[in-house]
């Protein structure tokens, strides 16, 4: 059974911080993405990461991927409060290409 | 980028009935569609995935008699919550992907509420 946590959970920071989050994954997979989630809405893709050593920049937000290490971290660099969201990875599996989701990091940004 | 609807956006119904939820791929022809459901304050758990003419795939613990998936064409899927009950109430999202995507393009997600 793959699983997919996050830590933290829940991440409370200040407006101009910088904080990780972090995607541990159980069995192998190449393909990695971020999406963010706002309250009552569905999903928005934020990055796809599809080899090892991938690195994307967008804005305050940095995604890098490891496979080996089955890690993957989302680096916001200083935050601002529009950031607030609930951030989810996702790992790729199978020939269908299902997605199984982390746990969620739910990012609260206090000006 | 690649647009997926889903229509109702919001239902509310009475625990016993059926509600159809349709899931549309509107600029791409979508080989592959997934159903998800999220409870309040939780992940999105993968339900199935159907292909384009032919059975859903459910996940472990997902019954397909209560929650039928048709996929009658390649823009089209569709998830029937039959004879819904108050414990099915959830925000369920599908998603689309075409071979030629390393991705999949969500909907907006349908809530549905059973009384």
């Amino acid at each position: 059974e793959l699983k997919v946590e996050q830590n933290p959970l829940f991440l409370s920071m200040q407006e101009g911080k910088n904080y990780t989050i972090y995607c541990n994954y159980s069995t192998t997979s190449d393909r990695l993405y971020w999406y963010r989630q706002d309250p009552g809405k569905s999903l928005e893709s934020l990055f796809v990461l599809l080899s090892n050593g991938a690195v994307k920049q967008e804005g305050r937000l940095m995604a890098s991927l490891d496979t080996k290490a089955r890690l993957s971290t989302l680096h916001i660099t200083a935050a601002v409060h529009d950031l607030s969201a609930t951030y989810f990875c996702a790992v790729a599996r199978g020939t269908g290409n299902q997605f199984y989701f982390g746990t969620g990091t739910s990012l609260t940004v206090i000006p | 980028g690649a647009v997926v609807s889903q229509h109702p956006s919001r239902v509310i119904c009475k625990s016993g009935t059926s509600v159809k939820i349709e899931c549309r791929s509107l600029d791409f022809q979508a080989t592959t569609m997934f159903w998800y459901r999220q409870f309040p304050k939780q992940s999105l758990m993968l339900m199935a995935t159907s292909n384009e003419g032919s059975k859903a795939t459910y996940e472990q613990g997902v019954e397909k008699d209560k929650f039928l998936i048709n996929h009658a064409s390649l823009t089209l899927s569709t998830l029937t919550v039959t004879s819904a009950h108050p414990e099915d109430s959830s925000f369920y999202i599908c998603s689309a992907r075409a071979s030629r995507y390393n991705e999949q393009f969500f909907g907006p997600g349908t809530r549905l509420t059973v009384l």
